[in-house]
């Protein structure tokens, strides 16, 4: 079966450091969704992209965080500089999303197994 | 802004009960609803995907209905096994914006 793999599964880190954790989505996949999820906030959207192009980053501090996607099978997200309160579960998801006018459908989204961060 | 909820946060039953968790929304103008598992330490599985032009979906011993109207969902799961143990979160994309807004989950525990 089709995965998204994210990497590393675990990290931890001193504060300050600058922290990157990569997705690689479902090939075919046209949207890439990048949340977070703490037992306070829960399941939080930080970003997405579609076609590669970001769609919506509000959910991002943008002043530490930033998401990219290089190419189709390689999206990243990056904290510089790091902080405690940013230890969380990062998960990647993949999609498929079809736009035309008011008209919208999507494909259930497939989630990766997360990148397990702590910031010392 | 749209809202999610789940309730009971977390339900315990003993095996081959069927049950029924809710999911609700504030707002209704929703372009369709998904119900996800997650085991931990592991991502989310979606289970059923509802389109807001239907009113249910059926996987296995899975169903899942919507009223959107009323901005409610259930998911019931017939003759539960320990192996159903997980959370179960719901997810809406509110109709504009094109982005899933999570619940908070329903923790199931199902006793051998």
């Amino acid at each position: 079966d089709a995965r998204v793999t994210q990497t590393p599964r675990h990290k931890v880190t001193e504060m300050g450091q600058e922290v990157t954790m990569r997705c690689q989505p479902i090939l075919g996949h046209n949207t890439v969704f990048w949340y977070r999820q703490t037992m306070m906030q829960g399941l939080e959207l930080l970003a997405y992209f579609r076609n590669r192009a970001p769609l919506d980053d509000s959910g991002m501090p943008k002043d530490r965080f930033s998401a990219e996607m290089p190419d189709a099978t390689l999206a990243t997200l990056k904290i510089q500089p790091s902080e405690p309160r940013d230890s969380a579960v990062y998960f990647c998801a993949s999609g498929s999303l079809f736009l035309s006018g008011t008209e919208y459908s999507n494909q259930p989204q497939h989630f990766g197994d997360g990148t397990r961060l702590s910031i010392l | 802004k749209q809202e999610v909820t789940q309730i009971p946060a977390a339900l315990s039953v003993p095996e081959g009960e069927n049950l029924v968790l809710n999911c609700s929304f504030t707002d209704s103008a929703i372009y369709n609803l998904q119900w996800f598992r997650q085991d931990p330490g592991k991502g989310l599985t979606s289970l059923l995907l509802i389109q807001s032009s239907q009113r249910e979906q059926t996987s296995g011993r899975l169903n899942a209905s919507l009223d959107k109207s009323s901005g409610r969902s259930t998911l019931y799961i017939a003759a539960s096994q320990p192996g159903d143990s997980a959370t179960y979160l719901c997810a809406v994309i509110t109709s504009g914006t094109y982005k899933y807004i999570f619940g908070t989950g329903t923790r199931l525990k199902v006793l051998a």
